[in-house]
């Protein structure tokens, strides 16, 4: 049993481009959702995936969007990059329809835009 | 929405020592989870506990929850070094809002050799 991994671990963009960072599901997981973790805060909800569509979004404006593939691994991409999207982004899997429905979280994408 | 908020911000303790901290929440929980973090890595599951329990044990970890002032606190017996990390509360309200809770800024926890 593999737990969740992300890519890239950390990455340097400029104001203004794109990013798509990768995460693959615990295996058994049906369920991803996506945290932005600002350096000193605790981790800010994004949006979830299950079943390949959105389930559930945070207070993050449309440039961040996501996508979720058969296999459950999912996407996630923002647009029109700003200095404050500096972060570390988290991955955490789960198996929606169990009850308990524990978190599996990945090691995190850290991405600073200059 | 689901937010715990985790208090004290900071606790510094000796090795061997008890530490506690405490989780407030303003919804009506399903279950309540605690997540640790090492520095800037991910969280990593510790303990769940349901609505319909006041307390839970998990080796030295104990963790509380008090439904009807919206609490809960994680008390982690005899301390080690290796203990020092940021700890979350994560409560869930029902099985359609599980994951997403936003966290709070959690307590960082720093255990003295």
């Amino acid at each position: 049993e593999t737990g969740v991994t992300q890519s890239p671990t950390h990455l340097i963009k400029t104001r203004g481009q794109q990013v798509t960072l990768r995460c693959s599901s615990q295996s058994g997981h049906n369920t991803v959702s996506w945290y932005q973790q600002a350096l000193g805060q605790g981790p800010q909800f994004i949006f979830q995936y299950y079943r390949e569509e959105e389930n559930g979004r945070g207070n993050f404006p449309p440039r961040f969007s996501g996508l979720q593939f058969p296999n459950y691994s999912s996407e996630l991409n923002v647009n029109a990059l700003e200095l404050d999207d500096s972060a570390l982004y988290l991955c955490a899997s789960s198996l929606k329809g169990t009850g308990a429905n524990v978190l599996t979280f990945g090691a995190g994408s850290r991405l600073t835009v200059l | 929405s689901q937010q715990g908020e985790e208090d004290p911000q900071a606790l510094s303790i000796q090795e061997g020592e008890n530490a506690t901290m405490n989780c407030s929440y303003k919804t009506s929980i399903n279950n309540l989870q605690w997540y640790r973090q090492n520095s800037g890595r991910g969280l990593v599951h510790l303990i769940l506990i349901r609505s319909n329990e006041r307390e839970k044990h998990s080796g030295r970890l104990r963790v509380t929850l008090d439904t009807s002032k919206k609490s809960s606190s994680l008390l982690i017996t005899a301390s080690r070094a290796a203990d020092t990390a940021s700890y979350f509360c994560a409560p869930t309200a029902n099985n359609t809002n599980a994951g997403k809770s936003t966290f709070g800024d959690g307590t960082t926890l720093t255990v003295k050799p």
